[in-house]
């Protein structure tokens, strides 16, 4: 069984500070890794994924993540956060062998002071 | 180009009755993905449909069911609704049913469905 842990549901950082949003999986084969993007009131929008290729993927907005099998973690980051950057974040686990569906963490709700 | 569509945006059902929901896929995509998601968790997988076949079932009871249409649009139906599936349904599309073969999910904006 597949399954991703998203430590804290609500993160808050100030506008210019690093964004560190976590996760740990759960997989026995090895995974697929995603981070998605929910704006209020709309769908999610794919921010990056890992598929065993390079382990420090890069994805949209300035947004990047590091998969690390030793602490079954794919932790999000991003150098300055941005106004816009605030919105609901999603870590999602998928597989070879279970391809037609992603298990998604409970999110990760992303607050900018000014 | 468009992007996944789903209709209605928002609807309101009472307890009992039934309900349909589309959703319209990329064009080129020909694989559909419905998902629930209950306010404030993430969202839980409920089929995955390909070439007007179904390829995945979540933990959901028998009165969700689902069929694709050869145009490749999809249709979400749940039965005798329950206060418990007021949620928001997302639709996905994709080229083919893989995730980690740069076949990534595609989502639409939802339906908002209030159950009462």
């Amino acid at each position: 069984a597949q399954s991703v842990t998203q430590l804290g549901s609500h993160v808050s950082v100030s506008e210019g500070a690093l964004v560190l949003l976590r996760c740990n999986y759960s997989s026995s084969v090895p995974p697929y890794l995603f981070w998605y993007v929910q704006y209020p009131n709309q769908g999610l929008q794919l921010l990056l994924k890992y598929t065993s290729a390079a382990t420090l993927v890069k994805g949209i907005n300035g947004f990047e993540a590091e998969f690390k099998k030793s602490e079954t973690s794919f932790h999000l980051t991003k150098p300055s956060a941005h106004m816009s950057d605030a919105a609901e974040y999603f870590c999602a686990v998928s597989s070879y062998s279970s391809a037609s569906k992603i298990i998604f963490g409970s999110g990760t709700r992303l607050s900018i002071r000014p | 180009d468009a992007g996944v569509t789903q209709s209605p945006t928002h609807l309101i059902k009472t307890r009992g009755q039934h309900v349909t929901l589309r959703c319209s896929p990329i064009s080129g995509h020909k694989s559909v993905s419905w998902y629930q998601q209950v306010l404030g968790q993430g969202p839980q997988f409920i089929f995955q449909y390909y070439e007007k076949e179904e390829r995945g079932r979540g933990n959901f009871p028998d009165r969700f069911s689902a069929r694709q249409f050869p145009n490749y649009s999809s249709e979400l139906n749940v039965n005798a609704l329950l206060l418990g599936d007021s949620a928001l349904y997302l639709c996905a599309s994709s080229e083919r049913p893989g995730q980690g073969n740069g076949s990534p999910l595609h989502f639409g904006n939802g339906t908002r469905l209030t159950v009462t």
